[in-house]
């Protein structure tokens, strides 16, 4: 069984522009987590989707960065436009179950801004 | 609020001496807590979790025990190889799992 895939691995591009993650959970997982690791800290919760619908988003910066699970799929979390401080690494986990049932992660995109 | 704060790194140890990583958190109520491990290239993987007080979680040779008198969850292993070498994140759920907070992660080097 495939693991989370996460597209791209790396990313560099200009303060101003336009960058769009994509995480592909373990098929049949409802759940989706977005994560967030900056300057080597701590690793940070973005936001939660169970299916389409998202669950908690409490964790997300502000307007510049838009996630979406159009058909409950696969996601992808856009920033537009980005910013130097949004350098980080950016992990996807997926879970099949709410409750205690166990998140498996991605191996990350790591977004460099200039 | 919740908090997890773990030792900084990066731990260098030789191979086979004894391993313990620090970590002790905030939170609200009664979370659940948790080992990742991140090998180099891959995604975190979970290591070992504990549910609720003086739980010992296990699994390869660590150990981590929940105390919720000291509010750690400090990270054993007897004998470590060079095959552990990566980097180790202290989290707590403080519900249902749905939502992780992490420490800032402790990078592991074990020298041959």
């Amino acid at each position: 069984e495939a693991g989370v895939t996460q597209f791209p691995s790396h990313s560099v591009i200009e303060k101003g522009q336009t960058v769009t993650l994509r995480c592909d959970p373990i098929s049949g997982h409802d759940n989706l987590y977005w994560y967030r690791r900056v300057m080597g800290k701590e690793i940070k919760f973005l936001l939660h989707f169970v299916k389409e619908s998202k669950q908690d988003e409490s964790g997300m910066p502000n307007n510049r960065f838009l996630a979406e699970r159009t058909g409950g799929t696969y996601s992808t979390l856009k920033v537009q436009p980005a910013e130097l401080e949004d350098s980080g690494v950016y992990f996807c986990a997926s879970s099949q179950d709410q409750g205690e049932s166990e998140q498996f992660f991605g191996p990350g995109t790591r977004l460099t801004v200039l | 609020g919740n908090s997890v704060t773990q030792m900084e790194g990066p731990v260098t140890l030789s191979e086979e001496a004894f391993l313990t990583i620090n970590c002790t958190y905030t939170a609200t109520g009664y979370p659940s807590l948790f080992w990742y491990v991140q090998y180099p290239g891959e995604g975190l993987q979970l290591l070992l979790k504990a549910t609720k007080a003086d739980d010992k979680g296990s699994n390869k040779g660590f150990e981590a025990t929940y105390r919720k008198e000291t509010t750690s969850f400090h990270l054993e292993k007897g004998s470590v190889q060079v095959s552990d070498s990566a980097v180790y994140f202290c989290a707590l759920s403080p519900y249902n799992f749905n939502k992780f907070y992490f420490g800032s992660g402790t990078k592991l080097n074990v020298k041959p």
